[in-house]
């Protein structure tokens, strides 16, 4: 069973315009959420995360937003640039245990 | 660079062999952790050490795989006879030892299995 699900595999945005990246989770234990970033022949590289306790969390050009009550999150992206684009990973952890549990990942690709 | 550094970036071995790889975090961090990606999946995870101690271990990490961090410093992941299946990414990251930090990943070690 996936307990993180990333539905879109892919997304194509227009440079300047916001990008949004949606993912669900199953595992009501969950209480810390991660995206992460990765380009071809890397590891992923962090990006942001939100403790359960908040709804939302702002660095930057990336905001995370949580819905505890429909187990869901999304990453915007504002304004998308073209060295955006790369495959977005969602990450939980929680329940006493301090492995991440990854969705499938969603490639973005922002057009110039 | 202080970040999370794998070795070696890339195993190519016959099927049956053993192979181990090295894992070094980020100086300051007592957690590590392996996890396994295959293509079109994200990574899953293997196991996790804070410190020296294996704390943590999934059900993917069969007989076949041993994990060490014998100085609570770098670590060592290591497959013996090599099936097929084992053809992966194989991660590495770390993270500090305080509540809901975000574990930084290497760039892996790539295992073909021929």
């Amino acid at each position: 069973d996936q307990q993180v699900k990333q539905n879109s595999p892919s997304l194509s945005v227009q440079e300047g315009r916001i990008s949004i990246l949606n993912c669900d989770y199953t595992n009501s234990m969950f209480d810390y959420f991660l995206w992460y970033k990765k380009y071809p022949a890397e590891g992923p590289t962090f990006l942001i995360s939100i403790s359960s306790i908040k709804d939302k969390n702002e660095d930057g050009r990336f905001t995370v937003f949580l819905n505890k009550s429909a187990k869901h999150l999304s990453l915007h992206i504002v304004p998308s640039q073209p060295g955006d684009s790369a495959v977005y990973f969602c990450a939980a952890s929680g329940g006493g245990s301090e492995k991440l549990v990854f969705g499938k990942g969603t490639k973005l690709t922002v057009n110039p | 660079d202080t970040g999370v550094s794998q070795n070696p970036r890339h195993k190519i071995t016959k099927r049956g062999q053993n192979v181990t790889f090295r894992c070094d975090p980020i100086s300051e961090h007592n957690r590590l952790y392996w996890y396994r990606q295959t293509l079109g999946q994200g990574p899953e995870f293997l196991t996790y050490f804070q410190n020296e101690a294996q704390l943590e271990k999934s059900r993917l990490l069969s007989d076949r795989f041993s994990a060490e961090r014998p100085k609570g410093s770098f670590s060592t992941l290591e497959i013996q006879r090599t099936e097929q299946g084992d053809s992966a990414m194989y991660l590495c990251a770390s993270s500090s030892g305080d509540s809901n930090q975000p574990q930084h990943f290497g760039d892996g070690t790539r295992l073909s299995i021929l």
